[in-house]
């Protein structure tokens, strides 16, 4: 069975441009986690999507946003960036929308802001 | 608040002999524990998790963990140590009282010298 998918896999913009990653879960599941990993904060959770609806949503501002589609495919979209939301952004998947259910991450998406 | 910590920065350990990484946690409700391994330039593996029943929970490649109710601690072991296991090591929490998100610890880098 095929892994987490992200794409791209890198990124490089500009302050003020708006970036939107992508992340396909593994097939079947249904909830899908988005984090954000810098050298400084380490990982923090950004949201998690399960059946189309955000059911939680970390302590980020209001330009960090996602949605999730009904093949629970999930997008994120960073708008106005800021040199600070350079990271590697993890998406996580997991079969059901459980606290006991594994997570399974890809393998990131480096945005670069310049 | 939910609250993760990984107290060493770093672990050296020489190969063949154990190693131990610690975890230690401070949640309300029952505790959900992971332990999750990054190598460079890639998302998360998950190596183990601790549910309920057995305090003692054994994973991928040979890895470890000790829950520890009393002492709130979710130590990961390895009793012969791998240049190979040198990575990034992530304890990781959730809870019932959580909603459906993931803490995680700040990293443990470990060394293994051959």
């Amino acid at each position: 069975k095929a892994g987490v998918t992200q794409t791209p896999r890198y990124l490089i913009k500009t302050r003020g441009q708006q970036v939107t990653l992508s992340c396909s879960p593994i097939s079947g599941h249904r909830s899908v986690s988005w984090y954000q990993q810098t050298p400084g904060q380490g990982l923090q959770f950004l949201f998690e999507y399960f059946s189309e609806t955000q059911r939680n949503k970390g302590n980020f501002p209001g330009r960090f946003s996602g949605r999730q589609f009904s093949n629970s495919r999930s997008e994120m979209n960073v708008s106005t960036l800021e040199l600070g939301d350079s990271a590697l952004y993890l998406c996580a998947s997991s079969l059901v929308a459980s606290n006991t259910d594994t997570q399974y991450f890809g393998p990131g998406t480096r945005l670069t802001v310049l | 608040a939910q609250s993760v910590a990984q107290p060493e920065d770093q672990v050296n350990v020489a190969e063949g002999n154990p190693l131990t990484v610690k975890c230690t946690y401070s949640v309300s409700g029952n505790p959900y524990l992971f332990w999750y391994v990054q190598y460079p330039n890639r998302g998360l593996q998950f190596l183990l998790k601790y549910i309920t029943g057995d305090n003692l929970v054994k994973g991928s490649y040979g890895f470890e963990a000790e829950f520890n109710k009393s002492q709130t601690s979710f130590h990961l072991k390895k009793p012969s140590a791998l240049v190979s296991d040198s990575a990034l090591y992530f304890c990781a929490v959730k809870t019932d009282t959580g909603g459906f998100k993931t803490i995680f610890g700040a990293g443990t880098r470990l060394f293994v010298k051959a």
